[in-house]
C-alpha cells in the first residue's frame, strides 16, 4: 500500500525559533500533499493544499507566513512553523494523495511541543 | 454553515457483536465520502470510500452505507474483536478541490473481550 512517512516524530522547541517538518510519499509520486493540525480530542484541522511545484493554498485563518510549505518534488513536502509559540503546541500531520485517486495516505504525524 | 457530526460518545461493545457508527452531515452534496480509522497518536488509515451513486461498499469485515437523502452514512464493523477499538472518522469531499476532505470529530470504539 501507498507509505507516508514523517520526520521528526516528535519534537521539543524553544519560543521564538523555526521548527521543520519533512512528509516524504515512498512508494507513490505524491500530486497533492495536505498538512492538519489536530488538537486534543479534536478532528483533523486542514491547514494548506500544496502541489507540486506550485504555491501552496492556505486555509482561511491559517497565516502562510508562519506556516510555510514547500512541496518541490513528487515525493517531498515541507512544513516550516517559524517563531513558533506555545499556542502551536499541536501534532502536525500530513497526507498524500495521487493523480486520479480520491484516498488520502497519512504519515505517522509531529508532535510538535514548544516552551 | 457545512456540518459533519458524529457521536462524540465512545462505543462499547462486546466482541463479536456488529459495531454501527454514524455520520450526518448538513449542507454538503459530497461527490464522495471516506472512513477512516485513527489509533491514539497516529495518522488516520484509510478504510473505505463510497461514492454518491452507490448505496453500499463492502471490504471484508466493514460495510458503509450512504443515504444522500437523508445525508447520513453508516459504518459497520462485523464480528468486532478488541483490535478494532480505534476512533474512526468520517470524511466529505468538499464541492471545491475534489481530493480534499473535511474531517468529522469521530466517535471511539472500545471493544471488549
Amino acid at each position: 500500500g501507498a507509505v507516508v512517512s514523517q520526520h521528526p516524530s516528535w519534537v521539543i522547541c524553544k519560543s521564538g525559533t523555526s521548527v521543520k517538518i519533512e512528509c516524504r510519499s515512498l512508494d507513490f509520486q505524491a500530486t497533492t500533499m495536505f498538512w492538519y493540525r489536530q488538537f486534543p480530542k479534536q478532528s483533523l484541522m486542514l491547514m494548506a493544499t500544496s502541489n507540486e511545484g506550485s504555491k501552496a493554498t492556505y486555509e482561511q485563518g491559517v497565516e502562510k507566513d508562519k506556516f510555510l510549505i514547500n512541496h518541490a518534488s513528487l515525493t517531498l513536502s515541507t512544513l516550516t512553523v517559524t517563531s513558533a509559540h506555545p499556542e502551536d503546541s499541536s501534532f502536525y500531520i500530513c497526507s498524500a494523495t495521487g493523480t486520479g485517486v480520491n484516498e488520502q495516505y497519512f504519515g505517522p504525524g509531529t508532535r510538535l511541543t514548544v516552551t | 454553515s457545512q456540518k459533519i457530526e458524529q457521536n462524540s460518545e465512545a462505543l462499547n461493545i462486546q466482541e463479536g457483536k456488529t459495531a454501527t457508527l454514524t455520520c450526518n452531515y448538513t449542507n454538503y452534496s459530497p461527490a464522495y465520502l471516506q472512513w477512516y480509522r485513527q489509533d491514539p497518536g497516529r495518522g488516520p488509515v484509510f478504510l473505505l470510500l463510497i461514492r454518491e451513486n452507490e448505496k453500499e461498499k463492502r471490504k471484508e469485515r466493514l460495510k458503509v452505507t450512504f443515504d444522500t437523502t437523508l445525508k447520513q452514512s453508516l459504518f459497520h464493523i462485523t464480528a468486532s474483536q478488541p483490535a478494532d477499538s480505534a476512533t474512526y472518522l468520517c470524511a466529505l469531499a468538499r464541492s471545491s478541490g475534489y481530493s480534499t476532505l473535511t474531517f468529522g470529530k469521530g466517535t471511539m470504539l472500545l471493544v471488549s473481550p
